[in-house]
Order: structure tokens, then sequence, then C-alpha cells
């Protein structure tokens, strides 16, 4: 069974600065996937970033980046320069390969992130 | 536009009734997925499905009950054995396994 878990139930950042969320899963599968999602208000769940665990190299997408520490089993999220449109619920979540199928993903109960003005 | 479509956006039931909601997507995706979202909780899988006509139970299939008969169709019934139905359901699909979901808009639920 995996587990993911986010210590941060909520996180401020002023606008235009950088900010960290936390993450920790644990899985004693080899071949698995690592994903940051963001839920706003809206409540639609919206993929940020996703990180193979096979690849060495950090995964970014624009201002948003991971720090993928595979021994540790930990993967973080770092977001630069916080904009007022970032502020949501974080999600992190796991995936593992299971020889072709589909399993589904195991979530963290998420971080709340506000962006102060 | 490719897509995930839940149906309703907003339901209400009432006690001891059974009620379905609808999840399609257009994406031709093989694999589909419900999840439940309780405050605090986040999200935890209640069924999933990798090919028409298959399923499988999730972490909390206990009171739900679901049909694969089409791969762009993926229904979720609640039944009036779940105990505690009032919660936001998000259905989403993928691929393959693990590569990238996409999630749907979800429905709300409320028992009244």
């Amino acid at each position: 069974a995996q587990t993911v878990t986010q210590s941060q139930p909520e996180m401020s950042v002023q606008e235009a600065e950088t900010v960290t969320l936390s993450c920790t899963y644990d899985t004693s599968e080899s071949d698995y996937y690592l994903f940051w999602y963001k839920q706003p208000p809206s409540r639609q769940m919206i993929l940020v970033i996703r990180q193979e665990a096979y690849k060495q190299q950090n995964a970014t997408e624009n201002r948003f980046s991971v720090n993928f520490q595979k021994a540790a089993k930990s993967f973080s999220l770092k977001i630069s320069d916080s904009q007022l449109g970032d502020a949501a619920m974080y999600f992190c979540a796991s995936g593992i390969w299971a020889g072709g199928g589909a399993d589904g993903l195991t979530f963290g109960k998420g971080t709340h992130l506000i962006i102060q003005p | 536009d490719g897509g995930i479509t839940q149906s309703p956006k907003y339901l209400f039931r009432k006690e001891g009734q059974n009620v379905t909601l609808s999840c399609e997507q257009n994406l031709n995706h093989d694999a589909m997925y419900w999840y439940r979202q309780d405050p605090g909780q986040g999200l935890r899988l209640i069924y999933y499905s990798q090919i028409v006509n298959d399923f499988q139970k999730g972490d909390i299939a206990e009171g739900y009950s679901v049909s694969r008969e089409k791969k762009e169709s993926f229904p979720l019934t609640v039944t009036s054995a779940q105990k505690n139905p009032t919660a936001f359901y998000l259905c989403a699909s993928s691929i393959k396994a693990n590569t990238e979901a996409f999630f749907g808009q979800g429905t709300r639920l409320t028992v009244v």
C-alpha cells in the first residue's frame, strides 16, 4: 500500500515570493510516478507537475519545480514568483505502474496555499 | 473540445434512496476512476476501471457500485448502504497506468 503525507495544512506567502510545499511518500514499488495537483475554489483538479521515479532530473514547469529526493522519499513543490492565481489547495499524489493496469492515485490531504497581495 | 463531463453539478438525495452520478469522457482513455473528497481528507479512490466490462474496488468501495458498459462512460451509483454519502465526487480518466489523470468538474452530493 502507498501513503502520501503533506505535513503543512496551510501555507502563506507574499505575492512575488517563493514558497515550498512539502510531501513525503511511502511505497515498496520501484516503478512509480509522483504528481502535484492544484485545486482552486472552482474545485477543478489541475495537474501542475509530474515526476517519473526512474528519472533523476527534477521536473520543472515554468514557475513550478520539484525537489525529488528518492532515497528520502520526499517530493516537494517550489513555486517561484508567486501570483494571486496560485492560491488554491495543492495535493501531492503517487501512482504505481501495475504491470499494465491503472490502479489509481493515492493522494495526500492537501496544503492550502494563501497568497498575500 | 475533449474532456470529462460529470453531471449533475449538484445533487440532493433523501435518505434511503439510491442515486447515480454520471461521468462521460471523449478523450479515448482506457482507464477511468471515481474519487470521493471530504474536507481535510484529500481524495480517496472508490472504484476504477481499466477496460470495458471490468472494474475493481478502491479503498472505500462499500456502499457504492459502478458499471463500464462503454469506454466513454463510467457511472457511479451511491446506494442506501452508504452510511455517509454527503461529499464531493470526482471522476477521472487516464491513457494508461498512472500517467496524467484528467478530472471532471465534480458532483456535490448532499443527503437531505
